[in-house]
């Protein structure tokens, strides 16, 4: 089945500093895969997604790029900044089939000033 | 425009009691899901309507759970003789168009803030 395994956390930084948050995945076909990020006291949001490999998705200064043969999806960002603090999944779905999302476990994000 | 709504925010309940858990979708959206979020991990999916059917349930753990979405709008999740286990974060998501199987491209996922169930 399908499934998404992610670098645990938690994970603490300083500002200014080089951010990657590992994930990889099981999927058959060729999934989507998605980073979702959850603020503190607020709902998950879509942060970047790429739907075919060597994609690369973007947002906010955050990149992950589709990598088929390693079948990960790593997420960087090359200077985080103190509001960046949150919560990101690793997240795939598989076109044709309902599009439900299979996440990862998580990983907490904390950046100290 | 409004996103996702979902209510209650929380709701605590005793063991063995009945509960519903409603979601209010982006307007136009056919495709809805429920996912459920024990703390610390990641949401798993319960279920997915595409209009007003149940198109995928393999996610709903046991027969104690239902949930209905009448007129393809607003669903409802129905819980019955809740258990402490099922104590969880209860989400809710939107898409335009979901699995929709004329649909070949990449739907993104809105989601609400959740319900927060806890059964003592």
């Amino acid at each position: 089945g399908n499934s998404v395994t992610q670098m645990e956390g938690p994970v603490t930084l300083s500002e200014e500093a080089f951010l990657t948050i590992n994930c990889t995945y099981t999927a058959t076909g060729y999934p989507s895969l998605f980073w979702y990020v959850q603020y503190p006291g607020e709902g998950l949001q879509l942060l970047l997604k790429a739907t075919k490999a060597d994609d690369k998705g973007s947002n906010k200064g955050f990149e992950a790029t589709y990598r088929k043969e390693t079948t990960s999806f790593h997420l960087e960002k090359g200077s985080v900044q103190v509001s960046d603090s949150a919560v990101y999944f690793c997240a795939l779905s598989q076109p044709f089939r309902a599009q439900k999302l299979v996440f990862g476990q998580g990983t907490r994000l904390t950046i100290n000033p | 425009g409004a996103g996702v709504s979902q209510t209650p925010s929380n709701k605590v309940t005793e063991k063995g009691k009945y509960v519903e858990l409603r979601c209010d979708p982006i307007s136009g959206h056919t495709a809805l899901y429920w996912y459920r979020q024990s703390l610390g991990q990641g949401p798993e999916f319960l279920i997915y309507f595409q209009g007003t059917g149940a198109a995928d349930d393999s996610g709903l753990p046991n027969d104690r759970f239902f949930a209905v979405r009448p007129e393809g709008s607003v669903s409802t999740l129905k819980i019955q003789r809740t258990e402490r286990g099922d104590s969880a974060v209860y989400l809710c998501a939107s898409s335009p168009r979901g699995g929709l199987a004329e649909f070949s491209g990449t739907d993104t996922q809105y989601f609400g803030p959740g319900t927060r169930l806890t059964v003592l």
